[in-house]
């Protein structure tokens, strides 16, 4: 059982366009945490919500406790934007994290 | 960049040799996690520690220990690796706050033949 699913795994733009990520998670949370990992590389925390909806530049993340769910938006997405995108909950019954398998985004010229 | 540095970053082994991965940071953070990535699978936890010689396991703890005898290291140890080892280790580091964000290191990569 995964205690978070993520849709969809894979995903190709065109540049320029508007990106969506959906996470569902099925546990109590105190967070939850947007993660970006490129090819080969590390993994860099983007965005830390409780509730609401935050933005970073061209990044807005959002998050409904009440239907456990989570979206990640990109706004004018660009090659660079072009990584693996990963939801991740802090579960509220301990210091554990759940993770998603994340979604492999490709954004093409 | 938050301080943390894994090593080795690569390694190739044979099989049944031990192996020890170290993660080490300058941020004094109260808590360390090892995870292991592998295709097709979320990060999974292998151990955290929650304070100095204060571990717990993960879901996918057999197979490796670990210790921590200052706060800002926290090493892996394969005692005998096996080829299903071969993955690639983060380490991660969160503050000991209700709503503490989560800071992962480079990653290091183990091959075991």
């Amino acid at each position: 059982k995964n205690e978070v699913e993520q849709s969809p795994q894979n995903l190709t733009a065109q540049e320029g366009e508007f990106i969506t990520i959906n996470c569902s998670y099925s546990v109590g949370i105190s967070a939850l945490h947007w993660l970006q990992q490129h090819p080969g590389g590390g993994i860099v925390s983007l965005f830390m919500l409780s509730s609401g909806k935050k933005k970073h530049g061209r990044l807005i993340a959002t998050i409904n406790i009440q239907e456990k769910h989570s979206s990640l938006h990109i706004t004018a997405s660009h090659p660079r934007d072009s990584a693996v995108y990963i939801c991740a909950v802090r579960s509220n019954t301990g210091n554990q994290f759940y993770f998603g398998t994340g979604t492999s985004l490709t954004v093409i010229p | 960049d938050a301080g943390i540095t894994q090593s080795p970053r690569h390694k190739v082994t044979e099989t049944g040799t031990p192996v020890t991965l170290r993660c080490h940071q300058t941020e004094n953070h109260r808590y360390m996690y090892w995870y292991r990535q592998d295709p097709g699978h979320g990060l999974r936890l292998i151990h955290y520690s929650y304070g100095v010689k204060d571990t717990d396991k993960g879901e996918v703890s057999d197979g490796y220990s670990v210790s921590r005898s200052k706060t800002e290291d926290f090493l892996l140890t394969l005692e005998s690796a096996t080829s299903s080892q071969t993955s690639v280790y983060f380490c991660a580091i969160r503050p000991g706050l209700e709503f503490g964000e989560l800071f992962f290191g480079e990653g290091s990569r183990l091959t075991v033949l």
